[in-house]
């Protein structure tokens, strides 16, 4: 059974400093997904992780996969309140080509606050 | 292009009541999913359905039912609601993977949610 582990679950960040969440999971994969969830919203798509050393980076944000390490980190760099929200990783069990049909596992989910 | 689109968006039933979910998607996607989250957690996985006609369950599908009879719809059933169903409902959909190119065939879209609380 595919568990998919975050930490920390809760962050509290000073604004302009850097901190990284870390997403582990347990069985193989190559498919990992980051989201951004705000109060009471829908999930919003950061990034799609797709292969072993896959790294992407969007303003802020970089995330990375190591498929070897099961293992996925979302960097956030001189971090500012906008990005205050919960962030959760998803993984598709299984290599690309198999039977899972895409359905995601989550972690926890990590409530990020910045704060001046 | 509406993307997913999920009706209602709140609703309040009262123990042992049935109601049902719509979720629709107009961009032809075979892959469809239905998760819930409780709060303060991830999503977990009810049902999905890897086109019309073809449903399996998934993590959590225990008071729930589904049908898949076009591409389209996807709707999910609460029979008997149980408070342990209060919950936020997300539809999903998307291509399945390697049918189109890399970029576009690996979104994952997700509906706007349901609020469902059940008391």
């Amino acid at each position: 059974e595919l568990k998919v582990e975050q930490n920390p679950l809760f962050l509290s960040m000073q604004e302009g400093k850097n901190y990284t969440i870390y997403c582990n999971y347990s069985t193989t994969s190559d498919r990992l997904y980051w989201y951004r969830q705000d109060p009471g919203k829908s999930l919003e798509s950061l990034f799609v992780l797709l292969s072993n050393g896959a790294v992407k980076q969007e303003g802020r944000l970089m995330a990375s996969l190591d498929t070897k390490a099961r293992l996925s980190t979302l960097h956030i760099t001189a971090a500012v309140h906008d990005l205050s929200a919960t962030y959760f990783c998803a993984v598709v069990g299984g290599l690309a080509g198999g039977t899972s049909y895409g359905k995601l596992t989550f972690g926890q989910g990590t409530i990020l606050t910045v704060h001046p | 292009n509406a993307g997913v689109t999920q009706t209602p968006k709140f609703r309040i039933l009262k123990i042992g009541q049935s109601m049902t979910l719509q979720c629709t998607q107009d961009m032809n996607h075979n892959y469809m999913y239905w998760y819930r989250q409780d709060p303060g957690m991830g999503l977990k996985l009810i049902y999905y359905s890897v086109g019309a006609g073809i449903t399996d369950k998934g993590e959590v599908p225990n008071g729930y039912n589904v049908s898949r009879s076009t591409t389209e719809d996807f709707p999910l059933r609460l029979e008997l609601a149980a408070p342990s169903q209060t919950s936020v409902y997300f539809c999903a959909s998307r291509h399945p993977p390697g049918t189109v190119s890399l970029g576009i065939g690996n979104t994952i879209y997700f509906g706007e949610g349901s609020w469902l609380t059940v008391v």
